[in-house]
């Protein structure tokens, strides 16, 4: 089955510093890879994803990268602010499958030192 | 639009009790359905999906179960809880068939003692 690596576990950045976030996965069939944000105590909520057929996607701040060929995707914010400490996710599936089912990282507990 | 519901948030429960956590949602139909625990501190970890009534995968062998008695319905249930089942427990929906994102319930902190 499908399985997820991410790296680092904690990061901490200075305020205004990029940030970068990496994961791995082992099955070449997944091609869809949301990133989720988890604040203290609440649920985790999508802020990009992306998908197989696309190598970079960028939303104002955030940007994400797919290597399909070495099957890592990776997570990229810059201009770091306080409101972006928390925990972040990488997962990985295949949304088209009848057995589809996301997998997550372990997350990477993200500090913005002011 | 839809909705997702679990309840409660928030359960202490002696060890050796008996343990039901409900999710529904709304507004949407044949959805897959997604049971994750998160310990403290810790990723999140896929316990069951289902994409159909009364068809439940299981991810880890552990000290609970899964039910879909109707198709916007997902049960988790335990017989006799342990320390170690103490957690975060999250329910989750996704669009079959589609690669789009999972929405979360709000979560029910367990604490078992």
């Amino acid at each position: 089955g499908e399985n997820v690596e991410q790296h680092p576990s904690t990061l901490s950045v200075q305020e205004g510093d990029s940030a970068v976030i990496k994961c791995t996965y082992s099955d070449s069939a997944s091609n869809y890879f949301p990133w989720y944000k988890q604040e203290l105590g609440k649920r985790p909520q999508l802020i990009i994803d992306i998908r197989s057929n696309v190598g970079e996607k960028k939303d104002q701040r955030i940007a994400v990268t797919l290597n399909k060929t070495a099957k890592h995707f990776s997570l990229h914010i810059t201009e770091t602010q306080p409101e972006d400490s928390a925990v972040y996710f990488c997962a990985a599936s295949n949304g088209y499958s009848s057995a589809s089912k996301i997998i997550f990282g372990s997350g990477t507990r993200l500090s913005i030192r002011p | 639009s839809q909705t997702i519901h679990q309840w409660p948030a928030t359960l202490v429960q002696p060890v050796g009790s008996p343990l039901s956590l409900e999710c529904t949602v709304e507004g949407t139909s044949n959805p897959n359905l997604y049971w994750y625990r998160q310990a403290a501190g810790r990723g999140l970890q896929l316990l069951f999906y289902s994409v159909g009534i009364g068809q439940i995968s299981s991810e880890v062998p552990q000290n609970l179960s899964a039910s879909r008695p109707q198709d916007r319905q997902f049960i988790l249930s335990s017989k006799k809880l342990l320390l170690s089942d103490s957690g975060f427990y999250l329910c989750a929906w996704s669009v079959r068939y589609q690669n789009t994102e999972a929405f979360f319930g709000q979560g029910t902190r367990l604490t078992v003692v």
